[in-house]
């Protein structure tokens, strides 16, 4: 089993609606989760970064960590065109090694 | 499953020596490397992209003759960086794409230049 699995879709939703990204992982001791937009030919930009359990939001952007349940999950509310890009999901024990999801493919439909 | 390998996970060099860090890719060919950069906490920085066989490709403000990048395989990348100073001190990670849709991701090296 991979340490971290995400699904790499594609993931096609309408303008507007909510979008619900999500990985699970294996690893018990991870405490940092990350969230990472990117564009094609750019660098992932970090989006959210929580510590241990809980939401985090920020604007349009809610990040949630499960880890009784080893879940997280990235809600985008009142999408828009230009959220089209992949979003990968990343964790880490301490605030090094960080293990990649491989990312998913989001297309927001106009 | 597809992992790519980084290595070493951590270095801690003198300034002016030279250090390599190597991405392998198992159980698929990787024709493109991606090597970025990461300050604690922040984004990804895109140095350069490799490609087997060919020169790699750089960012603008990404010095080419201190950041060498090698892809002479389609499963190995290598960057070395070249006469380290402690600015070059840093979180270096590199990607590939596949296998498939999406990323496959090496665990970093973390450089340590004194």
């Amino acid at each position: 089993q991979k340490e971290v699995e995400q699904d790499p879709g594609p993931l096609s939703v309408p303008e507007g609606a909510i979008v619900s990204l999500n990985c699970t992982y294996s690893n018990s001791a991870f405490q940092y989760f990350m969230w990472y937009r990117q564009y094609s030919r750019k660098g992932p930009e970090l989006l959210m970064y929580t510590y241990s359990s809980g939401n985090k939001e920020d604007g349009r952007f809610t990040a949630q960590v499960d880890k009784s349940s080893k879940y997280i999950s990235l809600f985008i509310r009142d999408s828009q065109p230009s959220d089209s890009a992949t979003y990968l999901c990343a964790m880490s024990e301490e605030d090094d090694k960080i293990i990649f999801g491989k990312g998913t493919r989001l297309h927001i439909l106009p | 499953g597809a992992v790519v390998s980084q290595h070493p996970s951590r270095v801690i060099c003198k300034s002016g020596t030279s250090v390599k860090i190597e991405c392998r890719s198992l159980d698929f060919q990787a024709t493109t490397m991606f090597w970025y950069r990461q300050f604690p906490k922040q984004s990804l920085m895109l140095m350069a992209t490799s490609n087997e066989g060919s020169k790699a490709t750089y960012e603008q403000g990404v010095e080419k003759d201190k950041f060498l990048i090698n892809h002479a395989s389609l499963t190995l990348s290598t960057l070395t960086v070249t006469s380290a100073h402690p600015e070059d001190s840093s979180f270096y990670i590199c990607s590939a794409p596949g296998p498939g849709l999406g990323y496959t991701f090496g665990s970093g090296t973390r450089l340590t230049v004194v």
